[in-house]
């Protein structure tokens, strides 16, 4: 069974930073390119951004990109979300998924001083 | 960036009848290889989202054939026929041509 299990999030103040982990079980992680998703709430989904199988290629969205960075380590079958300089906009919960086919059950990140 | 717009449904929807959602693109999800890059997802309450549909109309795996997608480039409509108690909750419809990925904002189906 595919499991994707997302940490760390956290009350965080404004400017700071925040480093997200998903880890991934029940199917061979360094085949598949994986993204991060977010919802605020009440509200719909945004993308933010991608990461290719070896970790050499990333692909962000503009609200979050030189702020946010994804990587992996295949060999613990995990996905990183390092968050720096966070806004208040930047509330939401936070999901790792599997080419938008598997989904975790999200981690909510807060920002407020 | 392509700007997904969602329809309305005439909510309260009564069990058993069938309702279709509407998604309209602001630029082709067709490419050149044939394919329409658009999916549709289902949250449910208190859940994350489920991939319904891929590449404008094909099921995914294990997903009810209740279910079906279609469209053209630009205008696309996800119909559920005999609408059941576990259809409750909010679908998204994605296009995954261009970056950034984008969402539309959603549509509410309740249940009568």
């Amino acid at each position: 069974e595919v499991q994707l299990v997302e940490s760390g999030g956290s009350l965080v103040q404004p400017g700071g930073s925040l480093k997200l982990s998903c880890v991934a079980s029940g199917f061979t992680f360094s085949n598949y390119w994986m993204d991060w998703v977010r919802q605020t709430p009440g509200k719909s989904l945004e993308w933010i951004g991608e990461i290719n199988t070896d970790g050499s290629k990333t692909n962000y969205a503009p609200s979050i990109k030189d702020r946010f960075t994804i990587s992996r380590d295949n060999a613990k079958s995990t996905l990183y979300l390092q968050m720096s300089n966070v806004k208040s906009d930047d509330t939401a919960i936070y999901y790792c998924t599997r080419i938008y086919l598997s989904w975790g059950q999200g981690v909510m990140v807060t920002v407020s001083s | 960036d392509i700007v997904m717009t969602q329809g309305a449904l005439p909510n309260p929807v009564p069990s058993g009848e069938s309702a279709s959602i509407t998604c309209q693109s602001s630029k082709s999800l067709l490419h050149s290889n044939g394919k329409t890059y658009l999916n549709w997802y289902l949250q449910r309450p208190g859940q994350s989202p489920q991939l319904l549909i891929y590449w404008m109309s094909t099921r995914a795996s294990g997903v009810s054939d209740r279910f079906s997608g279609s469209g053209s480039g630009t205008d696309f409509t996800l119909k559920i026929s005999s609408v059941e108690a576990e259809d409750v909750g909010v679908y998204y419809c994605q296009q995954f041509l261009e970056y950034p990925r984008t969402f539309g904002a959603g549509t509410k189906l309740e249940l009568k």
